[in-house]
């Protein structure tokens, strides 16, 4: 499978701990990025990456979020001291620059639910 | 700020039906738009990105039109079949930024 992959799918914690997610994207791609969609909702920007390098950050992306893509291949999510409102779907994507179309490819994502 | 709104929030249409499904956005200084398709609680499929330089893409059973001017895409689903049953999201990425941003979707029922 060549796709993006993303672990765990489903997550459930309590609050009050803290969670990472790992999202592995296409092998080609250098452009990673970081979704979180609610139910009902489309999905809202988190964050995103250029190989090793966070080019952009979302204001929802408060200081007990953190990414890192740390080989500029996968990446990481993790929340510190979860809160109920944290819970989602987090989804990630990649796509290849050095093209004209930067078309994003999505992964199945990680459910949070924080109890 | 960009703003992106989807119209009908969802449809319901027996099989066989044509049907367009609206996006419509505030800011027509986009890069490109693309459509994707989202399974209940899975991740998004794309179905169609159009460059901001083209006014549609053809892909199968479906066309998606781009008028920058007005500010408006469509997704026409030709022969509507039970399959096609999901919620279609459109996103479009501005100029000097990578991020898309997405309406809320158009869940849509195709009954037998």
């Amino acid at each position: 499978d060549t796709g993006v992959s993303q672990n765990p799918r489903h997550k459930i914690t309590k609050r009050g701990q803290n969670v990472t997610f790992r999202c592995d994207p296409i092998s080609e791609h250098n452009r990673l990025y970081w979704y979180r969609q609610t139910l009902g909702q489309g999905p809202e920007f988190l964050t995103y990456f250029q190989n090793e390098a966070q080019l952009e950050k979302s204001r929802l992306l408060s200081d007990r979020f953190s990414a890192e893509r740390p080989k500029g291949s996968f990446s990481t999510l993790e929340i510190q001291r979860t809160e109920q409102g944290d819970s989602a779907m987090y989804l990630c994507a990649s796509s290849a620059s050095g093209t004209d179309l930067y078309e994003q490819y999505f992964g199945p994502g990680t459910r949070l639910t924080v109890t | 700020k960009q703003e992106v709104t989807q119209i009908p929030a969802a449809l319901s249409v027996p099989e066989g039906e044509n049907l367009v499904l609206n996006c419509s956005f505030t800011d027509s200084a986009i890069y490109n738009l693309q459509w994707f398709r989202q399974d209940p609680g899975k991740g998004l499929t794309s179905l169609l990105l159009i460059q901001s330089s083209q006014r549609e893409q053809t892909s199968g059973r479906l066309n998606a039109s781009l008028d920058k001017s007005s500010g408006r895409s469509t997704l026409y689903i030709a022969a509507s079949q039970p399959g096609d049953s999901a919620t279609y999201l459109c996103a479009l990425r501005n100029y000097n930024t990578d991020k898309l941003i997405f309406g809320t979707g158009t869940r849509l029922q195709v009954f037998p």
